[in-house]
């Protein structure tokens, strides 16, 4: 299994321009996160999924959207990037609702918007 | 909401020597805790978790964090270093309200002296 995978790994953009972000799993997981990585941040929730077609907002969904057509797929859309928006991103998955299960992240995705 | 606090934004301890990485939480009910690493330019792997039981729980790479309800902290200990320790590390509550996404503490940073 290769687990949580994103791409791109990194990517510049200037601002206004628009980008999608992909994470994929293989593992027949459920829920599936987008959070963002700020320094001294700590990780902060963008948006949040619990099944195929559904999407929820999270602490920080404003500049971004989010899809889950196909249950291993999730993808997070930037229409218009600015310079805020500069980050670190991590996908992250788990298997269930129960409360005790795993999340399994990604690698991350660097973005510079300039 | 939960919450998660971590009091040290940077320690540093010598190698060999024991650690101690604090962590507070803010919650009514028993929580679920996690403890996660990140190596420089790294995703994040998980080293332990409690959820309801034994209130010191054992992970990988020697680490253990002890659950401790009066005090509301969730504490991670190491008896001796290694300089390969070096990393950030988050302590994390899952929120219920949110498809068990994470809150995150903004994470405390080792360095490990020879």
């Amino acid at each position: 299994n290769a687990g949580v995978t994103q791409t791109p790994k990194f990517r510049v953009l200037k601002t206004g321009q628009s980008m999608t972000l992909l994470c994929a799993q293989d593992m027949n997981h459920e829920y599936m996160y987008w959070y963002r990585q700020d320094p001294g941040m700590g990780l902060r929730l963008i948006h949040y999924s619990v099944g195929e077609g559904t999407t929820a907002k999270g602490e920080v969904p404003d500049g971004y959207n989010v899809s889950r057509l196909k249950k291993q797929n999730f993808l997070l859309g930037l229409e218009s990037a600015a310079p805020s928006q500069t980050s670190v991103y991590f996908c992250a998955s788990r298997k269930s609702s129960r409360a005790q299960e795993t999340q399994y992240f990604g690698p991350g995705t660097r973005l510079l918007v300039l | 909401a939960q919450s998660v606090t971590q009091p040290d934004i940077h320690i540093t301890v010598s190698e060999g020597a024991s650690l101690e990485l604090r962590c507070n939480y803010s919650y009514g009910a028993t929580p679920y805790l996690f403890w996660y690493v990140q190596s420089p330019g790294q995703g994040l792997q998980l080293l332990l978790k409690y959820f309801s039981g034994d209130t010191l729980v054992q992970g990988i790479k020697g680490f253990e964090a002890e659950f401790k309800r009066s005090q509301s902290s969730f504490n991670l200990r190491k008896p001796s270093v290694h300089w390969s320790d070096a990393a950030e590390y988050f302590c994390a509550v899952a929120s219920i309200d949110s498809g068990y996404a994470l809150n995150f503490g903004k994470g405390t940073s080792l360095l490990v002296t020879p």
